[in-house]
């Protein structure tokens, strides 16, 4: 059964790092997606990626967020210079009606 | 503006009994689609089932159903003969339109399956 893959699986940076999600949606998905969940609370919706573009983004997403479709498998989120407060699971999610998700990246911020 | 709640925020069943998490929902658009996941110990967030606005008939997914009450804006989620490893958190999320756009969360319900 085809799955969203994602990798690593926990990430540890130290504050003001850059950092790159990486993940690898179902190959016949068109939409792509980045959430997050701060631990013990819900999933946060960040970002949503169409057609080599960004079609929704929340206030969570600033400047100090950007995806990328940099080829035609992988889909990236990278944290331009991480906060303490970044520290969540990110999730990625690929879509053709029914959303799946990714097993996630613990990212920890010290 | 969407919105999902979940009641519950814990549960305690006895294993193989049936359990029904609450899920009530808010939005003005007449297209929408509602999903559960759920969230094991491990962190993974692992789909359920989908239910469409214009579906006509419940969604069944194995021992999952989804309880789709259109008027009372209430989608619960049915687990039938409940087994040790449900026992996980569980989202409700919407989205609108039937298009591939974003999800919202509810807060989740912690299950707890007794032996």
């Amino acid at each position: 059964e085809p799955e969203v893959t994602q990798t690593p699986s926990h990430q540890v940076t130290q504050m003001g790092q850059e950092v790159i999600l990486r993940c690898v949606p179902i190959s016949n998905h068109l939409y792509f997606y980045w959430y997050r969940q701060i631990l013990g609370q819900k999933v946060e919706f960040l970002v949503s990626f169409y057609n080599n573009e960004i079609s929704e983004k929340s206030e969570i997403f600033d400047d100090q967020f950007s995806v990328e479709r940099p080829d035609g498998s992988n889909f990236t989120l990278k944290i331009r210079s991480t906060k303490l407060e970044d520290s969540a699971m990110y999730f990625c999610a690929s879509s053709d009606l029914e959303q799946y998700f990714g097993p996630g990246t613990r990212l920890t911020v010290t | 503006a969407q919105k999902i709640t979940q009641t519950q925020p814990g549960m305690f069943v006895q294993e193989k009994e049936a359990v029904t998490l609450d899920c009530t929902y808010d939005t003005s658009d007449p297209s929408y689609g509602l999903f559960w996941y759920k969230q094991p110990s491990s962190g993974e967030m692992i789909f359920l089932i989908y239910q469409g606005s214009y579906d006509q008939q419940n969604a069944t997914e194995g021992r999952y159903s989804l309880n789709f009450q259109k008027a009372r804006k209430s989608a619960n989620l049915v687990i039938s003969a409940s087994q040790l490893g449900d026992s996980a958190m569980y989202f409700c999320a919407m989205r609108d339109g039937l298009g591939d756009d974003k999800i919202i969360f509810g807060k989740g319900t912690r299950l707890h399956i007794l032996p």
